[in-house]
């Protein structure tokens, strides 16, 4: 069974650096599919943020391309978002998900809350 | 990016069929059969209804269905029981760098 789990400081100060980590187990992230990133400000609607392939392409939403930066660390079956100089409207929960082109997020961490706040 | 359009609501009886809209464009939805669709139930995380279009994940009620004409794509909720009532979302697959792009989300509610 796949399960993905996402890590991270809950607050963050405006113009710092967000990072969160997924761990992904039952599945060797190495072995295929897109990994990615969503998220969902508070009473609104899920924004797809961006993907690795396991090979390393990645491919980001542009309205946030000059700030993000996703990675995986293979040897510990995880991946990283970075989200850079973050304001309050990057407030939001953050998901770590699996996909494939046709079949985009098929196994999704349950979420973790960030707040940008002084 | 443009988000794809969605109704902001839709609601039904018990039992009654209903039917989402989620329409784009040519670079998207209309130019590939990779849409999905999402249910989110609140404080939980969007579960995979429907992917290429309307193939059910393995333990999907049948009464979900999908289907596409054009650049919109539609999610048909058959038989609406209470516990449909919940946030839908479409994605869709699009041309260029960027992968994927959301549906603006639609509340359903069972009267």
């Amino acid at each position: 069974q796949v399960q993905l789990q996402e890590s991270g400081p809950g607050l963050v100060k405006p113009s710092e650096t967000l990072s969160l980590t997924c761990d992904v187990s039952g599945y060797f992230i190495r072995s295929g599919y897109y990994w990615g990133w969503i998220r969902q400000p508070p009473g609104k609607g899920l924004e797809w943020i961006g993907s690795m392939y396991h090979s390393g392409s990645t491919y980001y939403n542009p309205s946030l391309k000059s700030r993000v930066t996703i990675s995986v660390d293979t040897s510990k079956n995880q991946f990283s978002l970075k989200l850079s100089s973050v304001t309050a409207a990057d407030t939001a929960v953050y998901y770590c998900a699996r996909g494939t082109v046709a079949i985009p997020f098929d196994y999704w961490g349950q979420g973790t809350l960030v707040t940008v706040s002084s | 990016q443009s988000a794809l359009t969605q109704p902001a609501s839709v609601s039904g009886s018990p039992g009654q069929s209903i039917t989402i809209s989620c329409t784009g464009t040519s670079s998207d939805v209309g130019g590939y059969n990779y849409v999905s669709w999402y249910q989110q139930h609140p404080g939980k995380a969007p579960k995979l209804m429907i992917y290429e279009v309307s193939n059910r994940p393995s333990g999907v009620s049948n009464r979900f269905s999908g289907s596409k004409s054009g650049n919109t794509a539609s999610l048909t909720i058959s038989g609406l029981q209470a516990e449909d009532e919940a946030d839908f979302y479409c994605s869709s697959y699009t041309s260029g760098t960027t992968l994927y792009v959301f549906g603006t989300g639609t509340k359903v509610t069972v009267l």
